[in-house]
């Protein structure tokens, strides 16, 4: 079963808008959660990292973390067309040096 | 600052060859990782090397081997390349620590004919 989830599996927004993006995990066990984002034809690059509960703001992203529910979600405000990307929500354990990612989200922002 | 370096960028190869892919960091990363990615989807877990005598095998090792042949280089390879496993093959690197962010390569996109 795949540790991390993300909904939705695409997510198209206009120029300007409100992006948010969802991630679920099946282990309590997991303490570390980080958003990356990969741009066509590139490898993946961090975004934000976030270890505890509540927000995190950066510029126009804001993360958000309840480790009650297991729950990792990510939003962006004043989506702009760079923004269109794949984004990974990503989680470890501290147990063993790896990181589980999820499937990811296809953002499409339309100018 | 650091960066990744893959190759190669593009790699061709027949059914039942065996194909090497190489990876070098200049950040004096510690742990070193290979994922695959099919097609615009998630990232599969293949080797893992935590220091540099160590190595690990991820979600998908099988039909694979790697090498950690020094701190600075981990190597892969396809030991029997098969057409269903076209993909891009992604390198990453990070301190020690499961809060370490990883950091990654530009990928080699194997194809097999």
């Amino acid at each position: 079963q795949q540790k991390v989830q993300q909904s939705p599996e695409s997510l198209s927004v206009p120029e300007g808008g409100m992006a948010s993006l969802n991630c679920t995990s099946s282990d309590r066990n997991f303490q570390y959660f980080w958003w990356y984002r990969q741009h066509s034809g590139e490898g993946p690059k961090a975004l934000m990292s976030i270890f505890s509960d509540g927000d995190k703001k950066e510029g126009r992203f804001t993360a958000h973390l309840n480790k009650a529910s297991l729950h990792v979600s990510l939003h962006i405000r004043d989506s702009q067309p760079s923004d269109s990307a794949l984004y990974f929500c990503a989680a470890s354990d501290n147990s063993n040096n790896r990181i589980f990612f999820g499937d990811g989200t296809q953002l499409v922002v339309k100018p | 600052g650091g960066i990744i370096t893959q190759t190669p960028k593009f790699l061709i190869g027949q059914e039942g060859q065996k194909l090497t892919l190489k990876c070098q960091q200049n950040f004096n990363h510690d742990t070193m990782y290979w994922y695959r990615q099919d097609s615009g989807k998630g990232l599969r877990l293949i080797y893992y090397s935590i220091t540099e005598n160590d190595l690990q095998k991820g979600d998908l090792s099988e039909g694979y081997d790697a090498s950690r042949e020094k701190k600075s280089s981990f190597s892969l390879t396809v030991t029997s390349a098969q057409k269903n496993e076209m993909a891009v093959f992604l390198c990453a690197s990070s301190k020690l620590g499961d809060y370490a962010e990883q950091f990654f390569g530009p990928g080699t996109r194997l194809t097999v004919l």
